[in-house]
């Protein structure tokens, strides 16, 4: 599975978007980019994925650029439950069943 | 429709005991997996079962360690004459089948205190 690169920690206004960035330059072609959260103490979340289309769900946003060496993770209106470690996961769909976890972005929403 | 259901929530054991960690996936589903996460690091994947099959287990310690997937009833993660270093929080997921595995579904956690 191809690596990450996230920032350690970010901040947001609550109410505005966070925009939650991530690099994975050595990307295969067959390998999607996941997003999953986990809030303090309780299991990961799995929030989206994508192959090289934009998608957007009820969660959040997902843009990946044209080369697919880096994504960005959007929270439209980051509340202060949004405040958790967001880990951008690259792989494939089908064999790699096994999510490779990194240390992720710890987002601080702050009031 | 539960989510995936884990017990106990917080285990304590001396060093030496055994420590059995239960998991029940989500109504459908057949594929389980069990991650650890130490205090103030990520998750580790450990190991990855479908019904009654070790799947892939490259994450399992090779010692003190198992798991199991019965047919009938919860996964089970063993851990045999536990030592400090085994506290943890442990983590199961599931998932419907191998091509959505994407989609895993975590469970609360348990998290094993060793004194």
């Amino acid at each position: 599975d191809a690596k990450t690169t996230q920032p350690t920690s970010m901040d947001c206004a609550e109410g505005r978007a966070a925009n939650l960035p991530c690099n994975h330059s050595t990307i295969s072609g067959n390998e999607y980019v996941y997003w999953y959260r986990q809030i303090h103490s309780q299991g990961p979340q799995y929030i989206i994925h994508g192959l090289k289309n934009n998608e957007t769900n009820e969660m959040a946003s997902l843009i990946i650029t044209e080369d697919r060496k880096s994504s960005t993770l959007i929270l439209p209106h980051a509340t202060l439950r949004d405040t958790a470690v967001y880990y951008c996961i690259v792989r494939v769909v089908t064999g790699g069943f096994k999510t490779i976890f990194g240390a992720g972005t710890r987002l601080f929403v702050k009031a | 429709n539960a989510g995936v259901m884990q017990n106990p929530r917080h285990l304590v054991r001396r060093r030496g005991q055994e420590a059995r960690l239960r998991c029940s996936p989500m109504k459908g589903h057949s594929h389980v997996y069990w991650y650890r996460q130490l205090p103030e690091e990520g998750l580790k994947f450990m190991v990855y079962l479908q019904k009654e099959n070790i799947i892939d287990e490259s994450g399992m310690p090779k010692e003190r360690f198992s798991a199991e997937f019965p047919k009938e009833g919860p996964s089970i993660l063993r851990i045999q004459q536990v030592v400090r270093g085994d506290s943890a929080a442990y983590f199961c997921a599931s998932s419907p089948w191998r091509e959505r595995s994407y989609e895993q579904y975590f469970g609360p956690g348990t998290r094993l205190t060793v004194t």
